[in-house]
């Protein structure tokens, strides 16, 4: 089983500061990587796939990067609705596919 | 507007059974594979299992196989996760999730199933 490793486990910043969460793959899983956002009460919403590629109707300030084991997701100037729970999921080896365990972004 | 609605979540005593629902609206239904991903409370994501677009194929996390069914009527636009011989690390909150290319696109807000005794 590929093993995701997110860090860190929380990030607390200021709104409109820039947020950088990290995601490790213990094998490569070349860009078959996702980022989803979970807010208290609500499922997960896909923001990004393919490392890169916003998923309809994700503004902008949202960016992934990398590819093979190591891989970023940028918030660029966070606002109110952005504090909540991001998680990476790699889904090369499918099904199922794993997810990090989550880093927490709140407000500094 | 996609909508899944998932419910059946109650408190179960350890052995016990439970089936948990999921309404799904807003895209056709039977084209598309569906998943059940659970969550213990504060904790990460669990994929669960899946079932393919005609019901014929499904899959299952090994924690578990041999224990959980998944099943779907695409002729009410419904899944299902038949959930028998309930452990107490089962407890957790259940999504149901549509599938697009490997991708989780929609998800449920989610039912509570609580093992205890």
């Amino acid at each position: 089983e590929i093993v995701m490793t997110q860090s860190p486990a929380t990030l607390s910043v200021f709104p409109g500061e820039r947020a950088t969460l990290s995601c490790r793959a213990s094998q490569s899983v070349s860009s078959n990587l996702a980022w989803y956002q979970q807010k208290p009460g609500q499922g997960p919403r896909l923001l990004i796939y393919g490392a890169s590629t916003r998923a309809t109707g994700i503004p902008a300030r949202f960016s992934g990067s990398g590819s093979g084991t190591e891989f970023t997701l940028t918030i660029s100037s966070l606002q109110s609705e952005d504090f909540a729970v991001y998680y990476c999921h790699q889904y090369n080896n499918w099904p199922p596919g794993t997810f990090g365990q989550g880093t927490k972004v709140d407000v500094k | 507007e996609v909508q899944l609605v998932e419910s059946g979540g109650v408190v179960v005593q350890p052995g016990g059974s439970l089936r948990l629902s999921c309404a799904a609206s807003g895209f056709t239904f039977d084209e598309y594979t569906m998943h059940w991903v659970r969550q213990v409370p504060g904790k990460g994501l669990e994929w669960v299992s899946l079932v393919t677009r005609d019901g014929g194929s499904t899959f299952y996390a090994d924690s578990v196989k041999g224990r959980f069914t998944i099943s779907r009527d695409n002729s009410k636009d419904s899944l299902s996760l038949q959930m028998n011989s309930l452990r107490t690390e089962d407890t957790a909150l259940y999504f149901c999730a549509k599938e697009k290319s490997k991708l989780f696109d929609y998800w449920g807000q989610g039912t509570l199933v609580t093992v205890s005794s």
